[in-house]
């Protein structure tokens, strides 16, 4: 079955602007995750949607980035006003239920480059 | 808070060669520790995991055993192949922080034939 899917694969923008990102999980799965990669480190947690309402957005840098997940599939994530901080590999994941003890599906992320 | 800690690298083995990564966490709950691995031009992959105290996740010849006393989730693989060069990723899961992977900063191994 298709895995998880995010576009686009690549993004380039220039500072001030606003970008949108999407992630597609796998078909059913509740959970879905955003975590963004700098360069030579992990992934960091940003938001954690179960269904369609975030249950944890503590990972959220600031207000300039948002999440949304309409209909509890699709999730975009919106960065505004960006900044060349920001750039890096965002990762969207998805899990078929939200348990901690469940394998989180990565997508091939999204790299960000903000000039 | 929640953290995991990585020896540093990068490693470089010859084929063959016996590895060993080191990982040790902090939680504040009992949490569920995983190794993701990202291989050259794909995505972050589950490698392994182990949910409990005692248990030992296990996966292409790969294997790590969660030590509650030592705080410790090493990962270790008798003989490694030029295709195990990729990037190593320990992680945690604390139910009592929404199932969130808290991850180290990664260690790339390097396999040489």
């Amino acid at each position: 079955g298709a895995g998880v899917s995010q576009t686009p694969s690549n993004k380039v923008t220039e500072k001030g602007k606003y970008v949108e990102l999407r992630c597609d999980p796998i078909s059913g799965h509740t959970a879905l995750y955003w975590y963004r990669q700098s360069l030579g480190q992990g992934p960091e947690f940003l938001i954690y949607f179960q269904g369609t309402g975030a249950a944890d957005d503590s990972g959220l840098p600031n207000d300039r980035f948002f999440a949304v997940r309409p209909e509890g599939s699709v999730s975009t994530l919106k960065i505004q006003r960006t900044e060349r901080g920001d750039s890096a590999v965002y990762l969207c994941a998805s899990s078929p239920t939200g348990l901690s003890y469940n394998e989180q599906f990565f997508g091939p992320g999204t790299r960000l480059t903000v000039l | 808070g929640n953290s995991v800690t990585q020896m540093e690298g990068p490693v470089t083995l010859s084929e063959e060669a016996f590895l060993t990564i080191n990982c040790t966490y902090t939680a504040t709950g009992y949490p569920s520790l995983f190794w993701y691995v990202q291989y050259p031009g794909e995505g972050l992959q589950l490698l392994l995991k182990a949910t409990k105290a005692d248990d030992k996740g296990s996966n292409k010849g790969f294997e790590a055993t969660y030590r509650k006393e030592t705080t410790s989730f090493h990962l270790e693989k008798g003989s490694v192949q030029v295709s195990d060069s990729a990037v190593y990723f320990c992680a945690l899961s604390d139910p009592g922080a929404n199932s969130k992977l808290t991850f180290g900063k990664g260690i790339t191994l390097s396999v040489r034939p």
